[in-house]
């Protein structure tokens, strides 16, 4: 029944070595997000793709990617993580056109930096 | 300047007891949407409730139901009847103009804990 699926749930990577969490979803929605959440804070968007279209946030820090090859997976690369990027990351996915446009939540994966 | 604020970051009730979750946007956008989400320990993201601008009723789900007082730009979450899996944080969103992709911006949350 999983309709947003992220893996892993827990990923552990060292200072500096690249890592690549994943994300799938069943919807077959246009629209998928990628967000960073700190512990005890809001969610915070990263970017997110409009079909093909990839949109970055400003304070995006260029040391994070996003691929997005077909409709069902979107990929969020790290290419150095840092301390400070350890975090919940959150997929979500919305489905362009209908007025309600809720975002559907994968499970997260926590990611740590050791 | 914030777009959602919640000034509660702990609410503390018991079971059985009802429970308002507070949350004040901004925005220009004449179209929006708010949201609740629940997130438990686990980390998941809950849907629970969705109000439109335009709505003129307040949006009711189950327990949930969500005071809207546009004037005020005011979007308070009422949870009746709390029950001890209510423990969680809650967050407060908005989706403005309806554009393509637009995402949703969160609050900072409340945690709420339920007592038995």
């Amino acid at each position: 029944d999983a309709m947003v699926i992220q893996n892993p749930r827990y990923q552990v990577t060292q200072f500096g070595k690249p890592v690549t969490l994943s994300c799938s979803q069943t919807l077959n929605h246009n629209v998928m997000y990628w967000y960073q959440q700190k512990s005890s804070q809001a969610p915070k968007l990263l970017f997110h793709y409009y079909d093909k279209d990839f949109n970055n946030e400003a304070d995006t820090p260029d040391n994070f990617q996003s691929r997005r090859p077909n409709t069902s997976f979107c990929f969020l690369d790290i290419r150095s993580p840092g301390l400070g990027d350890a975090a919940m990351y959150l997929c979500a996915t919305s489905r362009d056109g209908g007025q309600e446009r809720k975002l559907f939540f994968g499970s997260g994966t926590q990611l740590s930096v050791l | 300047a914030q777009k959602i604020t919640q000034t509660q970051p702990g609410m503390f009730v018991q079971e059985k007891e009802a429970v308002t979750l507070d949350c004040t946007y901004d925005t220009s956008d004449q179209s929006y949407g708010l949201f609740w989400y629940k997130q438990p320990s686990s980390g998941e993201m809950i849907f629970l409730i969705y109000q439109g601008s335009y709505d003129e009723q307040n949006a009711t789900e189950g327990r949930y139901s969500l005071n809207f007082q546009k004037a005020r730009k005011s979007a308070n979450l009422v949870i009746s009847a709390s029950q001890l899996g209510d423990s969680a944080m809650y967050f407060c969103a908005m989706r403005e103009a309806y554009q393509a992709g637009t995402a949703l911006i969160f609050g900072k949350g409340t945690t709420l804990s339920v007592s038995s």
